[in-house]
C-alpha cells in the first residue's frame, strides 16, 4: 500500500529552527508537496520538489531524496504565526496525491 | 468571490437525511476535488473532476456523489447521511491535472456532523 509518515506533533521555540521529516512509500513518484494548515483553516501551498535537493523560499526550505523516499521541511527564524499543521503529500504514478496525516507544530515564546 | 467558496460552513444533520455541500470557484480551473479530513488521518480524496462534464472516484467515494455541469461548480451530495460521514470537507481546484507544480487551492471547508 501507499504510505506517508510524518511526526504527529513537534514543539519549537520562537526564533529557532525546526525540521519536519516526511518519509513515503508510494506507487511511483511525480513530485512532493508541503502545505501549511492553520487550525480551522484550509491548507495552503508551501513548496514543491520533484528533483533531489534543496528548494529555498524565504524562511522555508524543502529537501527531497527520491532514492531514500524522504523529504524534510526546514523552518528558520520561527515566528508564533508558524504554529500550524504541516502536511506532506506525494503525487503517485497516476498523478493522484497521497497525503500524510500532518505534523502539528507548536511554537513557544 | 475570490478563489473557492464552500457552503455551508458547518451543518448538523440527522442520519438518513440528504445533504449537498456546495463548492464554487472563480479561477476557471479545470480540475476540482472533494476531500474529507479526519483527525489523525491524511486528506482523503472522495471524488474529482478533471474537466467540466467528467467526474471520477477517489479513495473513499462510497455514500457520496458529485456532478460537474460547468467549470465553476462542483457540488458534493450525501444521499443518506451516516454518522461515519461526520468530518470536515474541503473542496479544492487546480489549473491542470498533469505534472509540474500543480498546486491545489482549497476552500475554507465545511464541517459536517451527522447524528
Amino acid at each position: 500500500g501507499q504510505n506517508i509518515d510524518q511526526p504527529t506533533e513537534m514543539t519549537a521555540t520562537e526564533g529557532a529552527i525546526v525540521q519536519i521529516n516526511c518519509t513515503y512509500q508510494t506507487s511511483g513518484f511525480n513530485g512532493l508537496f508541503w502545505y501549511q494548515q492553520h487550525a480551522g483553516e484550509a491548507p495552503t501551498f508551501l513548496s514543491y520538489n520533484v528533483l533531489d535537493g534543496l528548494e529555498e523560499k524565504g524562511r522555508f526550505s524543502s529537501f527531497l531524496s527520491r532514492s531514500k523516499g524522504y523529504s524534510y521541511l526546514l523552518l528558520k527564524e520561527l515566528q508564533m504565526k508558524d504554529s500550524a499543521s504541516y502536511l506532506c503529500a506525494v503525487r503517485d504514478r497516476n498523478y493522484q496525491l497521497i497525503w500524510g496525516a500532518g505534523t502539528k507544530l507548536i511554537i513557544k515564546p | 468571490i475570490a478563489g473557492i467558496t464552500q457552503a455551508p460552513t458547518s451543518q448538523i444533520l440527522a442520519a438518513g437525511r440528504r445533504m449537498t455541500l456546495r463548492c464554487t470557484q472563480d479561477m476557471r480551473h479545470n480540475a476540482m476535488y472533494w476531500y474529507r479530513q479526519d483527525l489523525g488521518l491524511g486528506l482523503r480524496l472522495i471524488h474529482y473532476s478533471n474537466t467540466a462534464g467528467t467526474t471520477g472516484k477517489g479513495e473513499v467515494p462510497d455514500g457520496y456523489s458529485v456532478s460537474r455541469a460547468n467549470t465553476d461548480d462542483f457540488p458534493l451530495t450525501l444521499a443518506s447521511a451516516v454518522p461515519s460521514q461526520t468530518s470536515v470537507y474541503f473542496c479544492a481546484s487546480s489549473d491542470s491535472t498533469g505534472g509540474g507544480a500543480n498546486v491545489l487551492t482549497f476552500g475554507a471547508g465545511s464541517r459536517l456532523t451527522v447524528l
